[in-house]
């Protein structure tokens, strides 16, 4: 079994839909990271948490350490958000182990 | 600031060649890795570094080597390429251990044949 899963592997929406990703870990973490890569490949941060809720934007990120889990929603999504979005628990000395991804397609 | 650079972009090998890929930050990060990316895998770790000088395995580091002589720099050398190496690298810096925000080079795509 992975130690990082997420779901759904490939989820296609219309513009303006609400998105939900999840995370579930199974190692012991000091933070997660959410990971988006762009269909040319480059990797960027969208949010590293420990604990509770974080917001940027249209993009809500929340963590429950009792269960092992992780969410991010893209509100009102547009095409743009079209990416490879990754979960990435961190484990102690700064080890990230890395899910598989999410295929966001989001079309107008 | 440039943030984390990487070169070449694309590079084809031959099986048994070595090459170096590079990897710079300007941030003035202590902490650099590198991963390999392939299709229906996360990234996997290979190399890290908490510091110039210390350098460690992460979960693939065979057939790779690498060195950090200084906080700028951090190359991944492949000692005699495989098919098995063809994927897309990663490098990636974060200010320090726990809890920091990682920043990721472009990538290089390399093909061994």
């Amino acid at each position: 079994k992975n130690e990082v899963e997420q779901s759904p592997q490939n989820l296609t929406a219309q513009e303006g839909e609400f998105i939900t990703i999840n995370c579930s870990y199974s190692v012991g973490i000091s933070a997660l990271h959410w990971l988006q890569q762009h269909p040319g490949g480059g990797i960027v941060s969208l949010f590293m948490l420990s604990s509770g809720k974080k917001k940027h934007g249209r993009l809500i990120a929340t963590i429950n350490i009792q269960e092992k889990h992780s969410s991010l929603h893209i509100t009102a999504s547009h095409p743009r958000d079209s990416a490879v979005y990754i979960c990435a628990p961190e484990t102690s000395g700064s080890r990230l182990t890395f899910g598989e991804g999410t295929q966001l397609t989001v079309n107008p | 600031n440039a943030g984390v650079t990487q070169t070449p972009k694309f590079q084809v090998l031959k099986t048994g060649q070595s090459m170096t890929l590079q990897c710079a930050q300007d941030m003035n990060h202590e902490y650099m890795s590198w991963y390999r990316q392939d299709p229906g895998m996360g990234l996997r770790l290979i190399h890290y570094s908490v510091g110039a000088g210390i350098t460690d395995q992460g979960e693939v580091p065979n057939g790779y080597n690498v060195s950090r002589s200084t906080t700028e720099d951090f190359p991944l050398r492949l000692l005699s390429a495989a098919p098995s190496q063809t994927s897309v690298y990663f490098c990636a810096s974060s200010l320090g251990l726990a809890g920091n925000e990682q920043y990721f080079g472009p990538g290089t795509r390399l093909t061994v044949t």
